[in-house]
């Protein structure tokens, strides 16, 4: 298995871009959702999604746009890049996501954005 | 914040020494799960703690689990250098997986 897959790792966009990061996971998980990480802020969640056709806002969901229309596929659009945007993102996904939360979380590599 | 408060923010010991960080959390949860972070990477599960556990050991973790403090604590035993990383608690708060602001570990040779 490949885990869980990201691209592109690295991405540059100027103010008003618009781009789509890419999430797969070839594990059949229900589950999966989509953090950004800046320093000293640790991860927040920002959209999550508990199966396909079915997604939810996280912490921070302001100005991204999610879908999953297949169980393995999940793309976080940002519909007009801001400076405020450039972190790390990172894709999660598990089993599923149950109260108990005893399923593990697997992560993706990263992407990098940097909004000029 | 809604995010769970990792302590301290940093820590550098020398390598040998055991390494002790805290989480803290701010409402009712189930169980919580620590994470690890090498830089620049996704985190990695290291550890389940059920809320009805209070402590629990894997290899040279030990995690341990307050529920009347909304806490738990990570201890690495006889640190290394590869244990040089991030560490992040996790836990759902209103149905979302959330995690803390993580502690970034430095061991020193």
């Amino acid at each position: 298995n490949a885990g869980v897959t990201q691209t592109p790792k690295f991405q540059v966009l100027k103010t008003g871009q618009s781009m789509t990061l890419q999430c797969a996971q070839d594990m059949n998980h229900e589950y999966m959702s989509w953090y950004r990480q800046d320093p000293g802020m640790g991860l927040r969640l920002i959209h999550y999604s508990v199966g396909a056709g079915i997604t939810d806002q996280g912490e921070v969901p302001n100005g991204y746009n999610v879908s999953r229309s297949t169980t393995e596929d999940f793309p976080l659009r940002l519909l007009s890049a801001a400076p405020s945007q450039t972190s790390v993102y990172f894709c999660a996904s598990s089993y599923s996501r149950t109260r108990s939360f005893t399923d593990t979380q697997y992560f993706g590599p990263g992407t990098r954005l940097t909004v000029l | 914040s809604q995010q769970g408060e990792e302590d301290p923010q940093a820590l550098s010991i020398q390598e040998g020494e055991n390494a002790t960080m805290n989480c803290s959390y701010k409402t009712s949860i189930n169980n919580l799960q620590w994470y690890r972070q090498n830089s620049g990477r996704g985190l990695v599960h290291l550890i389940l703690i059920r809320s009805n556990e209070r402590e629990k050991h894997s290899g040279r973790l030990r995690v341990t689990l307050d529920t009347s403090k909304k806490s738990s604590s990570l201890l690495i035993t006889a640190s290394r250098a590869a244990d040089t990383a991030s560490y992040f608690c996790g836990y759902i708060r209103d149905d979302k997986i959330i995690f803390g602001k993580g502690t970034r570990l430095h061991i020193l040779p």
